[in-house]
């Protein structure tokens, strides 16, 4: 059974700093892991999206990366802003009986001014 | 490009009654999923339509259901409802083939709460 898992469930870090979220997974056999953003309240924001042949996507201040055999994905975040303060929440794409997306349980980020 | 929309965005019911929710999908989307998201919770799948069949359950009971028209607009319908089903319910679109190779767009979500 495919379980993902994040750490660290919060996070409160000045505005600078660079900071880098874990994601991991318990079944390699997945087809592409998705991060997305989600501010209270409301739905999610997708944010990267990584193929599983691919080892990393990068989009402005984010870079994804992804490591299939050792079931880890870290989603690094470079000099932080009070913006960014959200839940992150990874998912990956599975097939368990059906093709699905599995999400963790997020990471509460507090970027302080 | 249209974004997903889901409606109504908030929903008070009780225990016992039925409700039903709506999404329409993103233009050019069609396949379309239906997640619950419990407060502090991560999403969990209900249930995926393709081209108006369902061909992907999770571990929802029967009283879970839904329905995708030919406009890619679906509606997921609640029977029985219980407290446990207060959540945000979320619908996702994903374009023609729903391949792995697609990203999810999701909508705004509509709260509901059981009394």
């Amino acid at each position: 059974k495919q379980e993902v898992t994040q750490i660290p469930a919060a996070l409160s870090v000045p505005e600078g700093e660079n900071l880098v979220l874990n994601c991991s997974f318990t079944d390699s056999a997945i087809y592409n892991l998705q991060w997305f953003r989600q501010d209270p309240g409301k739905g999610l924001t997708s944010l990267l999206l990584i193929q599983s042949s691919q080892r990393e996507q990068t989009s402005g201040r984010l870079n994804a990366s992804l490591d299939k055999s050792s079931g880890r994905s870290t989603l690094y975040i470079a000099a932080s802003q009070p913006g960014d303060s959200a839940t992150y929440l990874c998912a990956v794409y599975h097939l368990s009986g059906t093709y699905k997306y599995i999400f963790g349980t997020g990471t509460r980020l507090k970027v302080l001014a | 490009e249209t974004g997903v929309t889901q409606s109504p965005t908030h929903l008070i019911k009780t225990r016992g009654q039925q409700v039903t929710l709506r999404c329409s999908s993103q233009s050019g989307h069609n396949t379309v999923s239906w997640y619950q998201q419990a407060l502090g919770q991560g999403p969990q799948f209900i249930f995926q339509y393709y081209r108006e069949e369902e061909n992907g359950r999770g571990n929802f009971p029967p009283r879970f259901s839904g329905l995708q028209f030919p406009n890619y607009s679906s509606e997921l319908n609640v029977n029985a409802l219980e407290l446990d089903d207060s959540a945000l319910y979320l619908c996702a679109s994903r374009p023609t083939g729903g391949g792995s190779y697609n990203e999810q767009f999701f909508g705004p979500g509509t709260r509901l709460t059981v009394l």
